[in-house]
């Protein structure tokens, strides 16, 4: 079972790039989660998807774009990197069905720096 | 709003000693659940126990149990013979009743584990 997989895993970005971080599950959860941890911290939540097609803002979402186009993928877009985007970035997905007791599942998190 | 609060930023435990990671949470949701996730250094983040409010009982996963007290809206998680590989940061989350299932993670609990 692959599960939740991210790519890259760890990246180095200069101010002003843009990037996508990859996510892809094959578990067929309509519910997916982009979080950020910055060091030392918790994690917070930057946009989630409750089904292809439909996205939603978290609690940081400046500075980030999501599309959610098939049930599997759920890309997290930098446009214009900052240094405050500098983060680890974990993707999570849950199954729709199930109460507040589901399990959500996460990936390995990507590391971004950006210089 | 939905809060959670962990308000020990490093703790130290001896091998084979119990140890107690403290929660503390609000929400105005009557309905809600309580998660302790764990994140050794490798950076994964690993579910570990799960509680709900109108669970009778606290709940106990092995080693790991969690002292849920519900009028102080609290929810500690108590770690029994604490080994070396429990060294790690421990993150309390919290998810309410609402359909998108998101989870608000507490700044987490850094734990180290001596010999």
């Amino acid at each position: 079972n692959a599960g939740v997989t991210q790519t890259p895993k760890f990246r180095i970005l200069k101010i002003g790039q843009s990037m996508t971080l990859q996510c892809a599950q094959d578990m067929n959860h309509n519910y997916m989660y982009w979080y950020r941890q910055d060091p030392g911290m918790g994690l917070k939540l930057i946009y989630y998807s409750v089904g292809a097609g439909i996205t939603d803002k978290g609690e940081v979402p400046n500075g980030y774009n999501v599309s959610r186009s098939t049930t599997e993928d759920f890309p997290l877009r930098l446009e214009l990197a900052a240094p405050s985007q500098t983060s680890v970035y974990f993707c999570a997905s849950r199954p729709d069905a199930g109460g507040l007791n589901t399990e959500a599942f996460f990936g390995q998190g990507t590391r971004l720096t950006v210089v | 709003a939905q809060k959670i609060t962990q308000t020990q930023p490093g703790m130290f435990v001896q091998e084979k000693e119990a140890v107690t990671l403290d929660c503390t949470y609000d929400t105005s949701d009557p309905s809600y659940g309580l998660f302790w996730y764990k994140q050794p250094s490798s950076g994964e983040m690993i579910f570990l126990i799960y509680q709900g409010s109108y669970d009778q009982q606290n709940a106990t996963e092995g080693r790991y149990s969690l002292n849920f007290q519900k009028a102080r809206k609290s929810a500690n998680l108590v770690i029994s013979a604490s080994q070396l590989g429990d060294s790690a940061m421990y993150f309390c989350a919290m998810r309410e009743s609402s359909n998108t299932g998101k989870l608000i993670f507490g700044q987490g609990t850094t734990l180290q584990v001596k010999p």
